[in-house]
């Protein structure tokens, strides 16, 4: 089982529309989890980390349940700049503040007018 | 404030040839990473430097790949000898801690 799991995608929706994105991931011990944001031949960027608690930024709230080993991704009032590949990460820590990215595959998001 | 510069953007080789990209962090970041990222993938993590030390090179193909961060600051990859399947993005991120990183605009490699 990969590390990370993702709804494969691609999403097209339209805009305005809600879409909610999937993740999965495989180890208990997982102590961080972020959406990152990889426009088309861009570099990836934290879009925002992910709460027990859940946590919202305008129109972007991600939520994380453990128990489940899940964590989602909703989009509300799509814009077409909205348009990217969303990646699920989940940090695997060595202690302190050190750890690396875990990444998933990416689900890609395409807002059409 | 400066991000994260790498080169070239964009290289070109023949399997069996040898290629090297440079990576310069953000000021004060002491931890640098390098990623793979194959089309349709997510990055993968190939090696971690904190300061010079290495930190994990776990899914670094030693036979192949190796990485330097001479000084705690600049660092390089090497692939030698290439192979079709190393055509991906490179990808140097560097940080102040794990939970945010900064990424580079990635050398996009072509193995023919």
């Amino acid at each position: 089982r990969k590390e990370v799991e993702q709804d494969p995608g691609p999403f097209n929706v339209p805009e305005g529309a809600t879409v909610a994105f999937n993740c999965t991931y495989s180890n208990s011990a997982s102590q961080s989890f972020f959406w990152y944001r990889q426009d088309c031949r861009k570099e990836p960027k934290l879009l925002m980390s992910v709460y027990s608690s859940g946590n919202e930024d305008g129109r972007f709230t991600a939520q994380l349940n453990r128990a489940s080993q899940y964590i989602s991704l909703l989009i509300r009032d799509s814009k077409l700049s909205d348009s990217a590949t969303y990646l699920c990460v989940v940090i695997k820590n060595y202690g302190g503040s050190q750890g690396n990215l875990i990444f998933g595959k990416g689900t890609k998001l395409s807002v059409k007018p | 404030e400066a991000g994260v510069a790498q080169s070239p953007r964009y290289k070109i080789i023949e399997k069996r040839q040898s290629v090297a990209f440079w990576c310069n962090p953000i000021s004060g970041h002491a931890t640098l990473y390098w990623y793979q990222q194959i089309l349709g993938q997510g990055p993968k993590l190939l090696i971690q430097f904190q300061n010079n030390g290495v930190v994990d090179d776990s899914q670094l193909p030693k036979d192949r790949f190796s990485a330097e961060r001479l000084k705690g600051v600049d660092s390089t990859l090497k692939i030698q000898p290439a192979k079709l399947e190393d055509s991906a993005v490179y990808l140097c991120a560097s940080s102040l801690s794990v939970y945010e990183q900064y990424f580079g605009p990635g050398t996009r490699l072509t193995v023919t």
